[in-house]
């Protein structure tokens, strides 16, 4: 079927700290995946992206991890800010030209 | 760069009416897909345009349209309008549809039907 789910729907962390968001796919056959963050009123802003040849990619403070085995994503942000504070969908590229989103995890950070 | 753009950012309709919703893609993006979501929900795919032409769907009715003209920028209309169609509808833009290239959102429509 067509869904991403994602492990805990609400996440809270203390500043500074790392952050790490869980993701769920059930296409083994998508070969493209990306993390979306979501403020209050605001369009998805793309985070990063990874593809399925590769099990890693790093940006500036996060990192996506992608264990095509047990089909499972993970988002890592490292020492978490109060600017981090909003709600993360993952998503898979599916049939070529759509995407697949979750239902989103929110992150709170603790100051 | 300009980033993707949509019209109008809140709209209130009643059931039976129709809506157009307007999306300017990011400079040198040649495809738009349009999303809705639902409140405390992810983006569900309605569909895509590449070259003026459908180019995928998800699962909506025939009332959801598109069009896409010469400059990329495009429309999403929807006919008689229905109680769940109250959702945020956003509009994102990509290079060369097909392509595992990430998708830029605009902040979207916020339409409630009344």
């Amino acid at each position: 079927g067509e869904s991403v789910g994602l492990h805990l729907p609400t996440l809270s962390v203390q500043e500074g700290d790392n952050s790490i968001i869980n993701c769920a796919y059930s296409n083994s056959a998508s070969d493209y995946f990306i993390w979306y963050k979501q403020e209050s009123g605001k369009g998805p802003q793309f985070i990063i992206d990874i593809r399925s040849n590769m099990d890693k990619r790093q940006g500036q403070r996060v990192t996506v991890l992608l264990n095509k085995t047990v089909k499972h994503l993970s988002l890592q942000i490292a020492a978490t800010q109060p600017g981090d504070s909003a709600v993360y969908f993952c998503a898979e590229k599916f049939q070529g030209n759509k995407l697949v989103f979750g239902a989103g995890t929110i992150l709170r950070v603790k100051s | 760069e300009t980033g993707v753009t949509q019209s109008p950012t809140h709209l209130i309709k009643t059931r039976g009416q129709q809506v157009t919703l307007r999306c300017s893609s990011q400079s040198g993006h040649n495809t738009v897909s349009w999303y809705q979501q639902a409140l405390g929900q992810g983006p569900q795919f309605i569909f895509q345009y590449y070259r003026e032409e459908e180019n995928g769907r998800g699962n909506f009715p025939p009332r959801f349209s598109g069009l896409q003209f010469p400059n990329y920028s495009s429309e999403l209309n929807v006919n008689a309008l229905e109680l769940d169609d109250s959702a945020l509808y956003l509009c994102a833009s990509s290079l060369n549809g097909q392509l595992n290239q990430p998708q830029h959102f605009g902040d979207g429509t916020r339409l409630s039907i009344l």
